[in-house]
């Protein structure tokens, strides 16, 4: 059974922090590692990975993927109140011989505080 | 990336009835994806739809309780049956552009 898990499933720190968030993952036929930020109710794309040890990078966000340990993180620096979410990590496989994707396999979610 | 609306944002609905939620893309995609969030829930799969072919339901979810339309390359429905508290939960729509998966807006479906 494919399974993607996170950790840690919550987290309360201060503004101006660093935050690091983890995600590793047990599947077969691997396509990418998508992370997401969902506020209310439509999850918001951050970003996609498919190789290992090449950081993705958007503001004060960033993500690396490694695929012989099977595992991503997505490093927050300088936080601020308005990055309170919760950080969903999804796993997209690959079907066939085509290379056609299937839906995502999501984790349960970070729940990502930042205090003032 | 790519613009996608859903219709209705939310409803409330009594035991026993249907709902029709649609979703629409700004651009033609092969691939639409519809997703369950249940309350305090993560995101779970519910059926791939793609034009011209039956959508294809993952486990646990049957056509019967949630049939699905995909008549362009544009625009899917779907429906969730004789609905039961059970159901009340967040509905995603999505659609994969360039390998990357973008979601609605989302319906919060409340069943009374």
């Amino acid at each position: 059974e494919d399974k993607v898990v996170q950790s840690p499933l919550s987290l309360v720190v201060h503004e101006g922090d660093t935050v690091t968030l983890n995600c590793s993952y047990e599947v077969t036929n691997f396509r990418s590692l998508l992370w997401y930020k969902q506020e209310k109710k439509a999850p918001t794309f951050l970003f996609m990975l498919t190789s290992s040890g090449i950081e993705k990078k958007s503001g004060r966000l960033s993500s690396i993927l490694d695929k012989k340990e099977l595992f991503s993180i997505l490093n927050i620096t300088a936080t601020q109140t308005g990055d309170s979410a919760v950080y969903l990590c999804a796993v997209a496989l690959t079907l066939g011989a085509g290379g056609g994707a299937d839906g995502l396999t999501f984790g349960k979610g970070t729940h990502l505080i930042i205090q003032p | 990336s790519a613009v996608i609306s859903q219709k209705p944002s939310r409803d409330i609905c009594q035991r026993g009835t249907s709902l029709t939620i649609q979703c629409q893309v700004d651009s033609q995609v092969t691939m639409m994806f519809w997703y369950r969030q249940q309350p305090g829930q993560s995101l779970t799969l519910i059926a791939t739809a793609n034009q011209g072919s039956e959508a294809t339901y993952e486990s646990g979810f049957v056509i019967d309780k949630f049939p699905i339309s995909r008549p362009n390359l544009t625009f899917s429905t779907l429906t969730v049956s004789n609905m039961s508290p059970e159901d009340s939960s967040i509905y995603l729509c999505s659609v994969e552009v360039h390998y990357e998966q973008y979601f609605g807006p989302g319906t919060r479906l409340t069943v009374t």
